[in-house]
């Protein structure tokens, strides 16, 4: 089955810095890759996703990168802001029960 | 509007009792799901339920039965509550098996 790797666990940029969060899969076959924020008392919401077909994706600060030959996908976010503070989930599909396969998560905290 | 909705937001209750948690989606999904986070906010898959055919996860004990009155519903009823239970369970629900998933709000169930 899938298995996906996710760092660093815990992420601390300055205001306007940027950020970046890694992930690796195993799965070759895994087509569909979502990121998750999640903040706090809230539900993870869908920030952005890329399919396999395509190497990049961007929606104004946040974009995502995909390297299917090495099985990794980044989550970029430029000029962070306080209220990017959340935890940052990525995910892949391939679990035995046709769900997402979430990665353990990074905490970022934005420093004003 | 809310997309998937569940409830009660928190649910503390005695150890050995039942509760239920409810949750509807009105996004016209055919798939739904159960997750627990736990402490350290992994997300773990326990139940799918797609087109009338509920996939279990193997490792979740059986007190634990999900029932779908329809396909817009999958309700969380637990038996015999232990303290270790205690987590916060997501709603969620895709398009379809292996796609993008959309999540309640979660349930801060607390056993004392």
């Amino acid at each position: 089955g899938e298995n996906v790797e996710q760092h660093p666990s815990t992420l601390s940029v300055q205001e306007g810095d940027s950020a970046v969060i890694k992930c690796t899969y195993s799965d070759s076959a895994s087509n569909y890759f979502p990121w998750y924020k999640q903040e706090l008392g809230k539900g993870p919401q869908l920030i952005i996703d890329i399919r396999s077909n395509v190497g990049e994706k961007k929606d104004q600060r946040i974009a995502v990168t995909l390297n299917k030959t090495a099985k990794h996908f980044s989550l970029h976010i430029t000029e962070t802001q306080p209220e990017d503070s959340a935890v940052y989930f990525c995910a892949a599909p391939g679990g035995s029960q046709g769900n997402l396969i979430f990665g353990k998560g990074t905490k970022l905290s934005v420093k004003p | 509007d809310t997309a998937v909705s569940q409830t009660p937001k928190y649910l503390v209750t005695q150890m050995g009792n039942d509760k239920s948690i409810k949750c509807e989606q009105n996004l016209g999904h055919d798939t739904m799901y159960w997750y627990k986070q736990d402490s350290k906010k992994f997300l773990k898959i326990m139940f799918s339920y797609n087109n009338k055919e509920l996939i279990i996860n193997e490792t979740v004990p059986n007190r634990f039965s999900p029932k779908s009155p329809d396909k817009a519903h999958l309700n969380l009823h637990i038996n015999s509550l232990e303290l270790g239970d205690s987590a916060v369970y997501f709603c969620a629900s895709s398009p379809h098996l292996n796609t993008e998933a959309f999540f309640g709000q979660g349930t801060r169930l607390t056993v004392v």
